[in-house]
């Protein structure tokens, strides 16, 4: 069955500081591989997505994210957050595009002034 | 850019009430879902529905929930007898006509249903 881990519940980063939040998925062939932002009490946003292709993926906001497959890994980068950034970040997983979404437990991120 | 609306924002209710929640999909979508997300916890796949027919349901949709696409506009998910547990955010998401099977699902802003 798939999953989706996401090991740290909260991250605190300063202000201008890089970010990575970690993601993890156990599924058997190449999944199709999500981030979305979601801020207090408001909607899913979607960040970026992977489908195929290249693994170094761009998204919105400045945000980006390397597919493994050696690591079963969908790791999500930003090189400098902005206090705006302080979010629920979700890593998700399908295994077609109109598959069920499948959500990791989120990562709370706060952002340090 | 075209949006999934939902409708209403807020609802409270009382046990064993119940409730219908609605959604309005982007125009040309064919696919939808509704999804749950209790307070704190991570949002859940409740149910997928293609052809007019659910295609897909989990654990968590049982006999107290139904969807239907009444119109051929709204697409509604009704809880018949809620609980103090069906509180919880409840997104509707949407997926345009799959050609390359590269579509990305679209959120609703979500329900906030409170059974007290």
């Amino acid at each position: 069955a798939q999953s989706v881990t996401q090991p740290d519940i909260h991250i605190t980063v300063s202000e201008g500081a890089s970010l990575e939040l970690r993601c993890n998925y156990s599924y058997g062939a190449t999944p199709y591989l999500f981030w979305y932002v979601q801020s207090p009490g408001q909607g899913l946003q979607l960040l970026l997505k992977y489908f195929s292709g290249d693994t170094l993926v761009q998204g919105i906001k400045g945000f980006e994210a390397e597919f493994k497959r050696s690591q079963s890994s969908f790791n999500l980068r930003k090189p400098s957050v902005h206090w705006s950034d302080a979010a629920e970040y979700f890593c998700a997983v399908g295994y077609s595009s109109a598959s069920k979404i499948i959500f990791g437990s989120g990562t709370r991120l706060s952002i340090r002034p | 850019e075209p949006e999934v609306t939902q409708t209403p924002s807020h609802q409270v209710t009382q046990m064993g009430q119940e409730v219908i929640l609605r959604c309005v999909p982007i125009s040309n979508h064919l696919y939808f879902y509704w999804y749950r997300q209790i307070l704190g916890q991570k949002v859940e796949f409740l149910v997928s529905f293609y052809n007019n027919e659910i295609s897909e349901k989990s654990e968590i949709f049982d006999d107290q929930f139904s969807v239907e696409r009444p119109d051929g506009s709204n697409f509604t998910l009704k809880i018949r007898s809620t609980k103090l547990e069906d509180s919880a955010m409840y997104f509707c998401a949407s997926l345009p006509p799959r050609r390359e099977n590269q579509e990305t699902q679209y959120f609703g802003p979500g329900t906030r249903l409170l059974v007290l």
